[in-house]
């Protein structure tokens, strides 16, 4: 079955220290690929997303995501975290009109 | 354009109840997509529209679950006779029929006592 996996269900960093948020997918077709942050109590918002083109995608708050085919993954990146990036973050896929999603990451940011 | 809204934001319910949640999507989008979110998990799909017809429904979505957008605009889910196993967030979602992104909205979050 297609399917989303999120390795770390959660992952504490310090302020302005640089953070990876694991994502692989399996899916043995063309791939869109999404992250999406929801803070507490809230809906999802897309952070950024691969369609095509460049394999590096960025976002406008300092987030980036490579999308890499050979190691079926789209790792999310951060250099530098501040305190505000506290959230869950989703991986998801697209397939055949339904986003597939991974189970979450859970950033806890301390000063 | 306000983004997708959903109403009640929380729902609190007795077992065996009846509840319906209602939807409104971004005004130009003619998909609208509904997901369940638990706990610790992440979203799983229930199913879709593209204008008023229903085109997926998930396994997830048993006989006591029903959506309906009869004029191809808002939607409402119903579920009847809740079980506790229905807490959940429901999101909602929508997107035009040419894009993969869906936007969703703020979630009516279900508690069955």
């Amino acid at each position: 079955a297609q399917s989303v996996t999120q390795l770390d269900s959660q992952v504490p960093v310090f302020e302005e220290a640089p953070v990876e948020l694991r994502c692989n997918y399996s899916s043995s077709v063309s791939v869109y690929l999404f992250w999406y942050v929801q803070y507490p109590n809230q809906g999802l918002q897309l952070l950024l997303k691969y369609l095509s083109g460049s394999t590096l995608v960025e976002s406008i708050n300092g987030f980036e995501a490579e999308f890499n085919k050979s190691q079926t993954s789209f790792h999310l990146r951060k250099p530098s975290v501040h305190i505000s990036d506290t959230a869950e973050y989703f991986c998801a896929y697209y397939n055949t009109d339904k986003l597939i999603f991974g189970t979450g990451t859970r950033l806890q940011v301390f000063p | 354009d306000t983004g997708v809204s959903q109403d009640p934001r929380h729902k609190i319910t007795k077992r065996g109840q009846n509840v319906t949640f209602r939807c409104d999507p971004i005004s130009e989008h003619n998909r609208l997509y509904w997901y369940r979110q638990t706990l610790g998990q992440g979203p799983e799909f229930l199913t879709y529209f593209q204008n008023e017809a229903q085109l997926e429904k998930s396994r997830l979505l048993s006989d006591r679950f029903s959506a309906e957008r009869p004029k191809g605009s808002f939607s409402t889910l119903e579920i009847q006779r809740t079980e506790q196993g229905d807490s959940a967030m429901y999101l909602c979602a929508s997107s035009p029929e040419w894009e993969v992104e869906q936007y969703f909205g703020p979630g009516t979050r279900l508690t069955v006592t």
